[in-house]
């Protein structure tokens, strides 16, 4: 019973490298989805996915890249990473995108820019 | 577009006094609303929801209730604890905006003994 778990917990990086934030869920989840949370702006969506193979863009996705090979696991990838992409990022699952159910968030990747 | 305002905080209480956390809504469908806790160093857990006018969501001593007419869900709960020190995030998912959770900016709770 892992629910959501998200690699790593901290990281910093330097301007310009490249990273791969993990997620992974054990509940067979359909839906999944990433969120930056900076402080005063609550949280706010990068990229989210209905099911395997199929990814969409959330209010904030420059900068981010996603892909959904399987159902269990839902990478966010940084291209070239910014000072503005200093953030805590949470990964959430959801059994379906419909309007009633919970998300289950993983406990966050702290990442920071240099 | 949809959004979700809450009150900011921080919230500073006693241990047992009543809390409060205002939250209004705007949204373009009919959305299910849910309120989401935050422990320090933690991520963020389901508190409770409702998914209809009226419903009451309820836990761990928490109540909201869904009131369409006045685009509101506010939490509340009668006697606060020191372990409640927490940050709160109020939230939606809209069908119209293809059932994507959309929060609030959170308010933190701190429960002094």
């Amino acid at each position: 019973n892992a629910g959501v778990t998200q690699t790593p917990k901290f990281q910093v990086l330097k301007t310009g490298q490249s990273m791969t934030l993990q997620c992974a869920q054990d509940m067979n989840h359909e839906y999944m989805s990433w969120y930056r949370q900076d402080p005063g702006m609550g949280l706010r969506l990068i990229h989210y996915s209905v099911g395997a193979g199929i990814t969409d863009q959330g209010e904030v996705p420059n900068g981010y890249n996603v892909s959904r090979s399987t159902t269990e696991d839902f990478p966010l990838r940084l291209l070239s990473a910014a000072p503005s992409q200093t953030s805590v990022y949470f990964c959430a699952s959801s059994l379906s995108s419909g309007t009633g159910n919970g998300y289950t968030f993983g406990s966050g990747t702290r990442l920071t820019v240099v | 577009g949809d959004s979700v305002t809450q009150m900011e905080g921080p919230v500073t209480l006693s241990e047992e006094a009543f809390l409060t956390i205002n939250c209004t809504y705007t949204a373009t469908g009919y959305p299910s609303l849910f309120w989401y806790v935050q422990y320090p160093g933690e991520g963020l857990q389901l508190l409770l929801k409702a998914t209809k006018a009226d419903d009451k969501g309820s836990n761990k001593g928490f109540e909201a209730t869904y009131r369409k007419e006045t685009t509101s869900f506010h939490l509340e709960k009668g006697s606060v604890q020191v372990s409640d020190s927490a940050v709160y995030f109020c939230a939606l998912s809209d069908r119209a905006a293809g059932n994507k959770l959309t929060f609030g900016g959170g308010t933190r709770v701190l429960v002094k003994p």
